[in-house]
């Protein structure tokens, strides 16, 4: 049972580059999500989607792209990274009945 | 909008002694609150949440935790400490049980002392 994937799981990058975070969950959840993990911050949510072809912004979502073509998948994007964006991102998907978020393993990202 | 805070950063107690972490919510309606637990280099796993009835709500690893609307508060408990209980805990705070988004707090870090 994989539950929520999430690749990859280190990412150096050099400042104006671009990437790709993956998440696929195999648990057919609308509701996905991806956060960001910096130390003494806790979570902060930068993007979510309630279902295929809904997405909305968290609370930290500048610098970042989200789109939701299937249930299973939700990349984000970094369309030109900066050092700002270092930091561990986690993808979430929600159980409905019992609001439970599931979390992928993490993908810890650096920007130099 | 809703938010969450959690007063103590870090926390040191001994093996075996009771522990409570403290958590506030600001929210205008009833509100969904979640705890969760991150061990080192790992996601997060949910201990135990509130949606509406009884305020006391257990949870897994003996965990518990008491909604207290008058405090806005959604304290977390647990008799006796184990050294594995060493981690970070989040709480959080959601307006719906499903369809928006789930706000954390910075957390609390938990180290066990023998």
């Amino acid at each position: 049972n994989a539950g929520v994937t999430q690749t990859p799981k280190f990412q150096v990058l050099k400042t104006g580059q671009s990437m790709t975070l993956q998440c696929a969950q195999d648990m057919n959840h609308e509701y996905m999500s991806w956060y960001r993990q910096d130390p003494g911050m806790g979570l902060r949510l930068i993007h979510y989607s309630v279902g295929a072809g809904i997405t909305d912004q968290g609370e930290v979502p500048n610098g970042y792209n989200v789109s939701r073509s299937t249930t299973e998948d939700f990349p984000l994007r970094l369309l030109s990274a900066a050092p700002s964006q270092t930091s561990v991102y986690f993808c979430a998907s929600r159980q409905p009945n019992t609001g439970e978020l599931f979390f992928g393993e993490g993908s810890r990202l650096t920007v130099l | 909008a809703q938010s969450v805070t959690q007063p103590d950063i870090h926390i040191t107690v001994s093996e075996g002694a009771s522990l409570e972490l403290r958590c506030n919510y600001s929210y205008g309606a009833t509100p969904y609150l979640f705890w969760y637990v991150q061990s080192p280099g790992q996601g997060l796993q949910l201990l135990l949440k509130y949606f509406s009835g009884d305020t006391l709500v257990q949870g897994i690893k003996g965990f518990e935790a008491e909604f207290k609307r008058s405090q806005s508060s959604f304290n977390l408990r647990k008799p006796s400490v184990h050294w594995s209980d060493a981690a970070e805990y989040f709480c959080a705070v959601a307006a719906n049980q499903a369809g928006t988004a789930l706000i954390f707090g910075k957390g609390t870090t938990l180290s066990v002392s023998s």
